[in-house]
């Protein structure tokens, strides 16, 4: 069965540290997508950043970055320099054959000043 | 820039009463999907589309009903509304492919 596992429930960082958002998952597809929201505590859906299966590079975006091992089915998202306005809700999705996109349980992100 | 917009946005059904949920998208996106959201248990998709006049079951379809007469539309329906629907249900689209979805603003639903 395909999968999104996010172990981590709830998480606190200290202001203007950096903070992994850890993302394992579970497909025989060859070829996937991977993606994190943020939803602050208003509810909407954000979307943050994205990795291809076959891209060979980290996909970076401002503080935002994917830690993508494939080999290890893991896709952690690491917030640098994290800023109150973070705490929120971040899902860990997979796109499974271009059509289905499938989320994790989340992880509540808190940070303190 | 309307985006994605659900409609109502909050609804209160008794038991056994039907209702459909309205998603509207002005992107032109070709892939719509439902999600219902319920505390720890993250979003979870109901039904989806790839196309107009196409739909597909998610993990989570029964009880549900969807149509897609319109490339702009999406319709989730609710025939018998059982108190284990109630959730906040999403609606996005995205252009299909590796691409990131949009979401709207949600539809808090609750079932007495």
């Amino acid at each position: 069965a395909q999968k999104i596992t996010q172990t981590q429930p709830g998480m606190f960082v200290q202001e203007k540290e950096a903070v992994t958002l850890d993302c394992t998952y579970d497909t025989s597809d060859q070829s996937y997508g991977l993606f994190w929201y943020k939803q602050p505590s208003s509810g909407e859906m954000i979307f943050l950043i994205y990795q291809g299966s076959y891209d060979e590079q980290n996909a970076t975006e401002g503080r935002y970055s994917l830690n993508f091992q494939k080999a290890r089915k893991s896709a952690n998202l690491v917030i640098s320099a994290s800023q109150l306005g973070d705490s929120a809700m971040y899902f860990c999705a997979t796109l499974y054959n271009n059509n289905d996109m499938r989320f994790g349980a989340g992880t509540r992100l808190t940070v303190k000043p | 820039n309307a985006g994605v917009t659900q409609t109502p946005k909050f609804r209160v059904l008794k038991t056994g009463q039907s209702m459909t949920l309205l998603c509207a998208q002005d992107m032109n996106h070709e892939y719509m999907y439902w999600y219902r959201q319920d505390p720890g248990m993250g979003l979870r998709l109901i039904h989806y589309s790839v196309g107009e006049g196409t739909t597909a079951k998610g993990e989570v379809p029964d009880g549900y009903n969807v149509s897609r007469l319109k490339k702009q539309n999406f319709l989730l329906g609710l025939e018998s509304a059982a108190p284990s629907q109630t959730s906040v249900y999403f609606c996005a689209s995205s252009l299909g492919g590796k691409t990131e979805a949009f979401f709207g603003q949600g539809t808090r639903l609750t079932v007495v």
